[in-house]
């Protein structure tokens, strides 16, 4: 069974300063990776997935098979940041099954 | 267009009674998913509809949970005998279907309380 996790369940950065969200999957296959993020008061929106390789607000996911990492990094954090971030795991395509981590709350200190 | 969309937004019921929750996706997305969240924890699914069929139900906790989308479109999910544990905040998301390789869209969720 997939399995994603996120270690951090808070996690706070000043404006201005790099930003990296963790998160560690564990699968035997080659699954799809995603980041989800919910502002306040929003509902929950996808922010990027690995097999696109964009960079949406900065913010940019590298998928590691060795180390079977997502991590979330943008290298200065904006308040606008501030939001709960899901890592999400798709076990393989056709499979419509989303695994989600526990999430990490950031908060951006101005 | 407009987005997905659930009603109620908020649900208070008592314990052992039924409650139905409902779920409008986006127009023309043929996949339809329904997530619990409880407090603390991230989304976790219970079933995924490609069309009218219940493709995938093995997140199902159990037989008193229950969901169904007649028509292919709005989809209502099924509570019986509600327990205390059943509060959480069900998430409900469309997407343009199976093979297609599109990402989730997802509803703002109905907070249900079980008293």
């Amino acid at each position: 069974a997939q399995r994603v996790t996120q270690p951090e369940k808070l996690l706070s950065v000043f404006k201005g300063a790099p930003v990296e969200l963790k998160c560690n999957y564990s699968y035997s296959g080659s699954p799809e990776l995603f980041w989800y993020v919910q502002y306040s008061r929003q509902r929950l929106q996808l922010l990027l997935r690995h097999i696109s390789r964009e960079s949406i607000k900065g913010f940019t996911a590298d998928l590691n098979k060795g180390e079977t990492s997502f991590h979330l990094k943008k290298p200065f954090a904006q308040e606008e940041d501030s939001a709960m971030y899901y890592c999400a795991l798709r076990p393989e395509f056709g499979n419509e099954k989303l695994t989600f981590g526990t999430g990490t709350r950031l908060t951006i200190i101005p | 267009g407009a987005g997905v969309s659930q009603t109620p937004s908020n649900k208070v019921t008592e314990k052992g009674k039924y409650v139905e929750l409902r779920c409008d996706p986006i127009s023309g997305h043929t996949a339809l998913y329904w997530y619990r969240q409880s407090l603390g924890q991230g989304p976790e699914f219970l079933i995924y509809f490609q069309g009218t069929g219940a493709a995938d139900d093995s997140g199902l906790p159990n037989d008193r949970f229950f969901a169904v989308r007649p028509e292919g479109s709005v989809s209502t999910l099924k509570i019986q005998r509600t327990e205390r544990g059943d509060s959480a905040v069900y998430l409900c998301a469309s997407s343009l279907g199976q093979y297609e390789n599109s990402p989730l869209h997802f509803g703002n969720g109905t907070r249900l309380t079980v008293t």
